[in-house]
């Protein structure tokens, strides 16, 4: 079973700086079948980028994702003041996907 | 727009079955997944299982035992069972479209597994 570790646990940023978010797999996934969520407290999980690189409708392209194999990487180029949320990555591509623990991205 | 609706009691009893249904509007269930995710309070996401629309099958194999889901496309609906539960069970529950990414989600339903 792929294990997807993302790191750091908890980044302190302030709005306008670049977060970057890294979820590394245990294994290579192929297809680049890996998706990121962004969640507020009390809501759901929201699509922001699949197939490792491809952005949801809707997402502004201040988000971009990248990374191929095991090393996948989330950018928020400038940080709005919604963007503080915590920020799961999902391997996908078998019966039952994974996902990681979760980044939370708090202001600093 | 399509929207997934939960239902179901946000308290089961040590044992007993924890029951939900997640309901599809504006849109067709046909050539989609439909999957069950839980959430353990202050924990990560788990994909406890998913369904096609045709019924076929996936479920977590650590809660295989325990799980089933099934569909009715007629009622526009799919139902999670988990059965034995135990406090570890506790945790919000969410229905979800698609076994690749999910780009619909239920609202969530916290279900507390206490006597």
């Amino acid at each position: 079973e792929i294990v997807l570790t993302q790191s750091p646990g908890t980044l302190s940023l302030s709005p306008g700086e670049r977060a970057t978010l890294s979820c590394r797999a245990s294994q290579r996934i192929s297809g680049n079948s890996l998706a990121w969520y962004q969640q507020k407290p009390g809501q759901a999980p929201r699509l922001l980028i699949y197939d490792a690189s491809t952005r949801a409708t809707g997402i502004p392209d201040r988000f971009s994702g990248s990374g191929s194999g095991t090393d996948f990487t989330l950018t928020i180029s400038r940080l709005e003041p919604e963007d503080f949320a915590v920020y799961h990555c999902q391997r996908y591509g078998t019966s039952v996907p994974t996902f990681g623990q979760g980044t939370k991205v708090e202001i600093k | 727009q399509v929207q997934l609706q939960q239902s179901g009691p946000g308290l089961v009893k040590p044992s007993e079955t924890l029951s939900l249904t997640c309901t599809v509007s504006g849109g067709s269930m046909n050539h989609y997944f439909w999957t069950w995710v839980r959430q353990p309070p202050g924990k990560g996401l788990e994909c406890l299982g998913n369904i096609l629309y045709s019924g076929a099958t996936n479920y977590n194999p650590s809660l295989e035992s325990r799980v089933t889901i099934s569909v009715d496309t007629s009622k526009k609906q799919f139902s999670l069972n988990l059965k034995s539960v135990s406090p570890a069970d506790t945790a919000v529950y969410y229905c979800a479209r698609g076994n690749g990414w999910h780009d619909y989600w239920g609202q969530g339903t916290l279900v507390t597994v206490s006597s």
